[in-house]
């Protein structure tokens, strides 16, 4: 099983750009979380899916969407890219909301 | 809004020794803790985590204890190695409706 992964690595955008993130998980969880974690302020829930085809923001959903078309699949997408989302993008997945939950290994986006 | 502190902000400790490290909250409702390792670079991997019925979990030389009246976790962790060097965070639900809330995290050193 892979696990959760994240697609690409790393991506460096222009102010204005936009782009999509994909997040994939293989353990049939219902739960999907999207994160950002900057330097001193821990992890914050940008958009989170308790399941297929549903969504729900979190505490810092400004500027971004998403979609779950798929159950294995959370995409976090960013229509007009800006400085201030210049950080490390991290996606989860949980059985359940109150059950631990499984990271995949970053997306490092830089917005110039 | 509920603030979760880690208590040090960055620990450095000969090889061998026994540490702690400390997790609060604003909020002492707590369903569930979770305690995490995070690799430079890397993603976030859960290390245990305690159910609202539990006061603490053990993994190998890890044991963390909630006390849910003070509203604070400690992550122990005896005969600390180089390889646990890494930051540690601890994660908070206060309720089963809401999501886990993350800490900035306490970034650990074990020297050989």
């Amino acid at each position: 099983n892979a696990g959760v992964t994240q697609t690409p690595k790393f991506r460096v955008l222009k102010t204005g750009q936009s782009m999509t993130l994909l997040c994939a998980q293989d353990m049939n969880h219902e739960y999907m979380y999207w994160y950002r974690q900057d330097p001193g302020m821990g992890l914050r829930l940008i958009h989170y899916s308790v399941g297929e085809g549903t969504t729900a923001k979190g505490e810092v959903p400004d500027g971004y969407n998403v979609s779950r078309l798929k159950k294995q699949n959370f995409l976090l997408g960013l229509e007009s890219a800006a400085p201030s989302q210049t950080s490390v993008y991290f996606c989860a997945s949980s059985l359940d909301r109150i059950d631990t939950q499984y990271f995949g290994p970053g997306t490092r986006l830089t917005v110039l | 809004k509920q603030e979760v502190t880690q208590i040090p902000a960055a620990l450095s400790v000969p090889e061998g020794e026994n540490l702690v490290l400390n997790c609060s909250f604003t909020d002492s409702a707590i369903y569930n803790l979770q305690w995490f390792r995070q690799d430079p670079g890397k993603g976030l991997t859960s290390l245990l985590l305690i159910q609202s019925s539990q006061r603490e979990q053990t993994s190998g030389r890890l044991n963390a204890s909630l006390d849910k009246s003070s509203g604070r976790s400690t992550l122990y962790i005896a005969a600390s190695q180089p390889g646990d060097s890494a930051t540690y965070l601890c994660a908070h639900l206060k309720s089963y409706g809401q999501n886990f809330v993350f800490g900035p995290g306490t970034r650990l050193s074990v020297l050989p």
